[in-house]
């Protein structure tokens, strides 16, 4: 079946410093990925989507400059926080769409726990 | 825009009984519903979909009947197990399938032996 591999799974960083998490199609390719954010005990909130070979797109009041998103190929898409704060501290996770939906099928990647000292 | 309101928890049951998580949306068209589940610090597995009206979709004893004229895909498990205990989430997309899903806020269960 499909596979996203996402990593790392933990990572603990400094304030200021930047942190890239990686989301990888194993078994298809994902012309379209999301990521989202989740905060403790609530549900999964969308950050922006991803497409290959093009910008991509943010919902509202997520800062493209902070959550910066390369989808350079059909079976990688990195989201890289810069300058991390505390505040940034969260759950990551990403889910990637094949690209032959016959069975709209979204795969989730384990998630990044991120936490920012 | 499109919706998901499922039932809120945490839900609390003891090993063996019964379990109804009750979802219902609102969506333009006819979307595809989906049940995820995630396990604790773990991200979302894929627990069983449905593409069309009457459509029932199951797996590992779950079971959700796709209604369209109540709009509802509840989720529902003869026999709960302690290794059930789970957020559970309930999804759409549209039918294209270009957008990301929507989800419901979730649905905390306990299963306690």
């Amino acid at each position: 079946g499909a596979v996203v591999s996402q990593h790392p799974s933990r990572v603990i960083c400094k304030s200021g410093t930047s942190v890239k998490i990686e989301c990888r199609s194993l078994d298809f390719q994902a012309t379209t990925m999301f990521w989202y954010r989740q905060f403790p005990k609530q549900s999964l909130m969308l950050m922006a989507t991803s497409n290959e070979g093009s910008k991509a797109t943010y919902e509202q009041g997520v800062e493209k400059d902070k959550f910066l998103i390369n989808h350079a190929s059909l079976t990688l898409s990195t989201l890289t926080v810069t300058s991390a704060h505390p505040e940034d501290s969260s759950f990551y996770i990403c889910s990637a769409r094949a690209t032959s939906p016959d069975n709209y099928g979204y795969t989730f990647g384990s998630g990044t726990r991120l936490t920012v000292v | 825009g499109d919706s998901v309101t499922q039932m809120e928890g945490p839900v609390t049951l003891s090993e063996e009984a019964f379990l109804t998580i009750n979802c219902t949306y609102t969506a333009t068209g006819y979307p595809s519903l989906f049940w995820y589940v995630q396990y604790p610090g773990e991200g979302l597995q894929l627990l069983l979909k449905a593409t069309k009206a009457d459509d029932k979709g199951s797996n590992k004893g779950f079971e959700a009947t796709y209604r369209k004229e109540t709009t509802s895909f509840h989720l529902e498990k003869g026999s709960v197990q302690v290794s059930d205990s789970a957020v559970y989430f309930c999804a759409l997309s549209d039918r294209s399938g270009n957008t990301p899903l929507v989800f419901g806020k979730g649905t905390r269960l306990s299963v306690i032996a």
